[in-house]
């Protein structure tokens, strides 16, 4: 596709169960983030990857958060045990891995935890 | 590390009027600046970047914003307001490190209102 592809739209969880939100990235974008928006409110950093060196893992709130990214394509950002304060909307962006080009997102996963 | 404040949370502006939402940032390198825009519903739209050169960067809808080095900010602007410009704004930086570095960081938004 030509932009960034998030699955599910929305998921509804209960609490306590895992999830798992996909996002495929614009082909050739080494650079791959994920950010978490409550409603209302601003971007928060959850992760970002950048071709085959280490992730930053620094905005992942808990360890109940992770995140994988095969290569340079798929990346799956993972919740074991949702919490009620887990609802929000994930958003995922992809960019060229040089620092003056612009990030494109995805419309995002909204999440509702039950 | 970087960071980037817009001290507004809502900035209100009657149709046709200008209108400007503020931006500062810190950095240690050299900073990439980008302005987005969120509409209901919906995901980040990019609107524009200052990479290097001219202060003053046009972009889409009409929006256009001025780098200022002395002042680390990057303001964004527009001469004529329109209702459908109503939406959260955010403006984000990455440093220019040496070595690369590539993390993207997002102020807190926006929230703009244009009346008529």
């Amino acid at each position: 596709g030509a932009g960034v592809s998030q699955s599910p739209s929305n998921k509804v969880t209960e609490k306590g169960k895992d999830v798992e939100l996909r996002c495929d990235p614009i082909s050739g974008h080494t650079a791959l983030y994920w950010y978490r928006q409550r409603l209302g409110q601003g971007l928060e950093f959850l992760i970002y990857f950048q071709g085959n060196s280490a992730p930053d893992k620094s905005g992942l709130p808990s360890d109940r958060f992770s995140a994988e990214r095969t290569g340079e394509s798929v990346s799956t950002l993972t919740i074991q045990r949702t919490q009620q304060e887990d609802s929000a909307v994930y958003l995922c962006a992809s960019s060229f891995g040089v620092p003056n080009t612009e990030a494109f997102f995805g419309q995002g996963t909204r999440l509702t935890v039950v | 590390a970087q960071s980037v404040a817009q001290p507004e949370d809502q900035v209100n502006v009657a149709e046709g009027n200008p209108l400007t939402v503020k931006c500062t940032y810190s950095v240690s390198g050299n900073p990439y600046l980008f302005w987005y825009v969120q509409y209901p519903n919906r995901g980040l739209q990019f609107l524009l970047k200052y990479i290097t050169g001219d202060n003053l960067v046009k972009g889409s809808y009409g929006f256009e914003a001025e780098f200022n080095k002395s002042q680390t900010s990057f303001h964004l602007k527009k001469p004529s307001a329109l209702v459908s410009d109503s939406a959260l704004y955010f403006c984000a930086v990455r440093e220019g490190l040496t070595g690369g570095g590539n993390k993207l960081t997002f102020g807190t938004g926006t929230q703009l209102k244009v009346e008529l």
